[in-house]
């Protein structure tokens, strides 16, 4: 069974200060691991992915996170925050293969202060 | 290019009725899967659809159930509405050699009243 644990439901940051969100999974298969942001009344969209290349993965808006196997970890960073990055940023984790439903954490709320 | 259409976006149901949530999938893509999101939650798993055929599905009840077309598009039929069925229900597509490339919708948001 797979698992995430996104730690801290709530993050608050000034704006330009640095974003570092959370996320721990369990897997007992390889997996691939995402970041989803989602605004409000609407649905998800990918923010960066990891599929067993490189541990280090760049996605768009300036984030970028990393797999640390030995950590299960997969925190998401971003060196300065925008007012624009506040939404819901949700951490997901599924098999490389046979089961390919995504595994959600709870998510954690961002906010960004002037 | 359109994305993943869901609809209706919104929809108020009394608890016991019937509804159907329908999906249209991004083009290219062949596979669609279903997530139902409760307020301050994540998305959970429901079922997915390939080949119009239930492929894998989550820990939900046999009150969901649904269909795919075979123009990919798809359904999701929720039976005996009950309140805690009031949730954000989301459809996610993508193509079978991509498993891992979904598409999202805007989902629909379900109020069982």
């Amino acid at each position: 069974a797979q698992s995430v644990t996104q730690l801290g439901s709530h993050v608050s940051v000034s704006e330009g200060a640095l974003v570092l969100l959370r996320c721990n999974y369990s897997s007992s298969v390889p997996p691939y691991l995402f970041w989803y942001v989602q605004y409000p009344n609407q649905g998800l969209q990918l923010l960066l992915k990891y599929t067993s290349a490189a541990t280090l993965v760049k996605g768009i808006n300036g984030f970028e996170a990393e797999f640390k196997k030995s950590e299960t970890s997969f925190h998401l960073t971003k060196p300065s925050a925008h007012m624009s990055d506040a939404a819901e940023y949700f951490c997901a984790v599924s098999e490389v293969a046979g089961r390919r439903a995504l595994t959600f954490g709870s998510g954690t709320r961002l906010q960004v202060q002037p | 290019d359109a994305g993943v259409t869901q609809s209706p976006t919104h929809l108020i149901k009394t608890r016991g009725q019937q509804v159907t949530l329908r999906c249209s999938p991004k083009s290219g893509h062949d596979t669609v899967s279903w997530y139902q999101q409760a307020l301050g939650q994540g998305p959970q798993f429901i079922f997915q659809y390939y080949e119009e055929e239930e492929r894998q599905r989550g820990n939900f009840p046999d009150r969901f159930s649904g269909h795919q077309f075979p123009n990919y598009s798809s359904e999701l039929n929720v039976n005996a509405l009950l309140l805690g069925d009031s949730a954000l229900y989301l459809c996610a597509s993508t193509e079978l050699q991509l498993p891992h490339d979904y598409t999202f919708g805007s989902g629909t948001r379900l109020t069982v009243v």
